[in-house]
C-alpha cells in the first residue's frame, strides 16, 4: 500500500536556523506532492504543492520543496525559521489519475524557540 | 470568504450511541472528503464524494461508517454503534474537484466515545 515517511517527529530550532524536514512516498507511479501546516489552533492549510514542471516549489511564508524523483522525496525546506513557524507539518501525495483523497505522513511538530 | 464549516465542534458521545457530523465545503467546490485524525494513527483517508459520481468509499474503517452528499453540497458522516476507537478528530475538505486542486479544511469534530 502507499505510505508516506516523514522521519522527524519533533524538530526544535532556535529563530533564525534553517529547516528541512524530510518526506518519503512509496508509490512509483505518478504522485502530486503536498505539504499542509496546522499552527496551533487553526485548521489545516496548504504551504506548497507539486504536480509537475521545475521540481524546486516555492510556497507561503518563504518555505520551498523540492521534489527528488529517484529518491522518491518532498523535503521541505526554510533558510531562517521564526517562532510564528511553531506548528504541526504534514507531507501529503496523491496518485496521479482520478484518486484525489490525500495520504498524510504522521506530521512532525515544529517548535520554534524565541 | 466562507470556508468549510463543520458541526459541531466537539461531541461527547457514550459507546453503543449513533453520531452524525456535518460539513458544509465551500460553496462551488464540487469534491467533498471526510479524514480523521487521531493519536499515533495520524490523517487518515475515510470518504471522497465528486460531482454527481458513486463516492469512494475505500477508507471506511467498518461497515458502521457511512457518509451521503445532498444536493452536492453538504454531507453528512454518521457513525453508528460507536466505539471507543472512533474517538478522534474529523475533518472535512473540499475542493473545486481536480486531483492537483488544493484541499480546503474546515476545522473538525472532535468526537470523544466514553
Amino acid at each position: 500500500a502507499q505510505s508516506v515517511s516523514q522521519h522527524n517527529h519533533h524538530v526544535i530550532l532556535s529563530e533564525a536556523a534553517s529547516l528541512e524536514l524530510g518526506c518519503n512516498y512509496s508509490y512509483g507511479g505518478t504522485v502530486n506532492l503536498f505539504w499542509y501546516v496546522q499552527y496551533p489552533g487553526q485548521h489545516l492549510q496548504l504551504l506548497l504543492k507539486y504536480f509537475s514542471g521545475d521540481p524546486l516549489v516555492k510556497g507561503i511564508k518563504g518555505f520551498e520543496a523540492e521534489f527528488i524523483k529517484s529518491k522518491f522525496s518532498f523535503n521541505l525546506r526554510k533558510p531562517s525559521v521564526q517562532w510564528s513557524d511553531t506548528a504541526e507539518y504534514f507531507c501529503a501525495v496523491n496518485r496521479g489519475g482520478s484518486q484525489g483523497n490525500l495520504i498524510f505522513g504522521k506530521g512532525t511538530k515544529l517548535s520554534v524557540k524565541p | 470568504g466562507a470556508g468549510v464549516s463543520q458541526s459541531p465542534s466537539n461531541k461527547v458521545t457514550e459507546k453503543g450511541k449513533d453520531v452524525e457530523l456535518r460539513c458544509d465545503p465551500i460553496s462551488g467546490h464540487t469534491a467533498l472528503y471526510w479524514y480523521r485524525q487521531s493519536l499515533g494513527q495520524g490523517l487518515e483517508f475515510l470518504i471522497y464524494f465528486q460531482g454527481n459520481s458513486a463516492p469512494d468509499k475505500s477508507g471506511l474503517p467498518s461497515d458502521r461508517f457511512s457518509a451521503e452528499r445532498t444536493g452536492g453540497s453538504v454531507s453528512t458522516l454518521t457513525i453508528q454503534r460507536t466505539q471507543q476507537e472512533d474517538s478522534a478528530v474529523y475533518l472535512c475538505a473540499s475542493s473545486l474537484g481536480g486531483i492537483t486542486d488544493t484541499q480546503y479544511f474546515g476545522p473538525g469534530t472532535r468526537l470523544t466515545v466514553l
